[in-house]
């Protein structure tokens, strides 16, 4: 059981490039997320998915485009990379949570440090 | 929309002793979740300890313990006993039910927390 595992786990772009990032999800978890860290900025929500095929912008979405094709995949795509988009960037999954059945925490990958330059 | 204030950019404690790090939240909502995250170097979202909002009494787990004053909304964490391994970034979050939890996690900015031996 490989929980959430974020591809890659480091990468340098020129500022113009494009990239996507990887999210994987074993555990069948309906909602996926994806967080940057900041120094100094704790976590920030930038997209998040309530199930296959749908999305939704969250704290700062500007610069980023997401796309869940598969209920286990979580993809966040940077089209033009600019230097304020250099972070540490984070997927988490959970379950919804239902009344009456005990709490299950999101889930994080590692981390995926990215660099632009 | 909600917000989680840590006051705290950095605290330090001796090896042994007891250190509390402060949060402040502010919601319109009843019903949510209240979390503490340790982020050791190695970049892992560990989760510490969870309270509910319903829940009167506080939140406790082994050397770690919560002051939750709902009123107040504040959610300070305490650790006896502190460890060398305790060094490490400390996030205070929180998750509102509504929706199943769709909104996923709100952070503070994280409180470094350094042990000395």
């Amino acid at each position: 059981n490989a929980g959430v595992t974020q591809t890659p786990k480091f990468r340098v772009l020129k500022t113009g490039q494009s990239m996507t990032l990887l999210c994987a999800q074993d555990m069948n978890h309906e909602y996926m997320y994806w967080y940057r860290q900041d120094p100094g900025m704790g976590l920030r929500l930038i997209h998040y998915s309530v199930g296959e095929g749908t999305t939704a912008k969250g704290e700062v979405p500007d610069g980023y485009n997401v796309s869940r094709l598969k209920k286990q995949n979580f993809l966040l795509g940077l089209e033009s990379a600019a230097p304020s988009q250099t972070s540490v960037y984070f997927c988490a999954s959970s379950p919804r949570i239902r009344p009456g059945q005990e709490y299950s925490p999101l889930h994080f990958g590692n981390g995926t440090r990215l660099t632009v330059t | 929309a909600q917000t989680v204030t840590q006051s705290q950019p950095e605290m330090s404690v001796q090896e042994a002793e007891t250190v509390t790090l402060s949060c402040t939240y502010d919601t319109s909502e009843s019903d949510y979740y209240l979390f503490w995250y340790k982020q050791p170097p190695s970049r892992q979202m560990i989760l510490v300890i969870r309270q509910e909002a319903y829940k009167q009494q506080n939140a406790t787990e082994n050397r770690f313990s919560v002051n939750f004053q709902k009123a107040a909304k504040s959610f300070s964490l305490k650790i006896s006993d502190s460890q060398l391994g305790d060094a490490a970034m400390y996030f205070c979050a929180y998750r509102t039910l509504s929706g199943g939890g769709a909104d996923g996690l709100t952070f503070g900015k994280g409180t470094h927390l350094i042990i000395q031996p």
